[in-house]
């Protein structure tokens, strides 16, 4: 069985500030985790996935996550928040040889100017 | 373009009428999924569907029903039955089967009861 705990159903920072959004999760089989982000009345858009390749994992629009294992952890960043950054994101799991994702309850990201 | 259709965006339904909402792909996906998003509660899967004329359940199939008569169509019919339907739903499709395969969404449809 596998579960998404995200930390923070809101977040807030400011426009070049360091973003940083919590991930962890539980899986008893290696683990396949991926961002998405959501922006109002639209559907989801992949950033990032891991995939048990490299550990720190780039995504699109600077994004970037580092798989830890020993810390169960998927944590998102971004270096400089960019007011088109405000959205929700949404951190889901799958583990190996299983066939269905399953989300975290999202965080709402809002930039301030 | 290469994606995924939902229609119609918005949707109104009167208590205890059935409603179909329309998940079309044009990516050669084998794999088909219906998700139901309420605040605050991220993604449920209602149905998933890995191959033309199968499909199986996910976390909340209760009062929803689909087909997969066609490879590039996954149509969700919310019947009577389902007590709280006033949700956005939204349809994805992957590849394959394969715990790696990205799932790519449609826009969604906001289906609110009256």
């Amino acid at each position: 069985a596998q579960s998404v705990t995200q930390l923070g159903s809101h977040v807030s920072v400011s426009e070049g500030a360091l973003v940083l959004l919590r991930c962890n999760y539980s899986s008893s089989v290696p683990p396949y985790l991926f961002w998405y982000v959501q922006y109002p009345n639209q559907g989801l858009q992949l950033l990032l996935k891991y995939t048990s390749a490299a550990t720190l994992v780039k995504g699109i629009n600077d994004f970037e996550a580092e798989f830890k294992k020993s810390e169960t952890s998927f944590h998102l960043t971004k270096p400089s928040a960019h007011m088109s950054d405000a959205a929700e994101y949404f951190c889901a799991v799958n583990g190996q040889g299983a066939q269905k994702l399953v989300f975290g309850q999202g965080t709402r990201l809002t930039i301030n100017p | 373009d290469g994606g995924i259709t939902q229609s119609p965006k918005y949707l109104f339904r009167k208590e205890g009428q059935n409603v179909t909402l329309s998940c079309e792909q044009n990516l050669n996906h084998d794999a088909m999924y219906w998700y139901r998003q309420d605040p605050g509660q991220g993604l449920r899967l209602i149905y998933y569907s890995q191959i033309v004329n199968d499909f199986q359940k996910g976390d909340i199939a209760e009062g929803y029903s689909v087909s997969r008569e066609k490879k590039e169509s996954f149509p969700l019919t919310v019947t009577s039955a389902q007590k709280n339907p006033t949700a956005f739903y939204l349809c994805a499709s992957s590849m394959g089967q394969s715990s790696t395969d990205t799932q790519y969404f449609g826009p969604g449809t906001r289906l609110t009861v009256l």
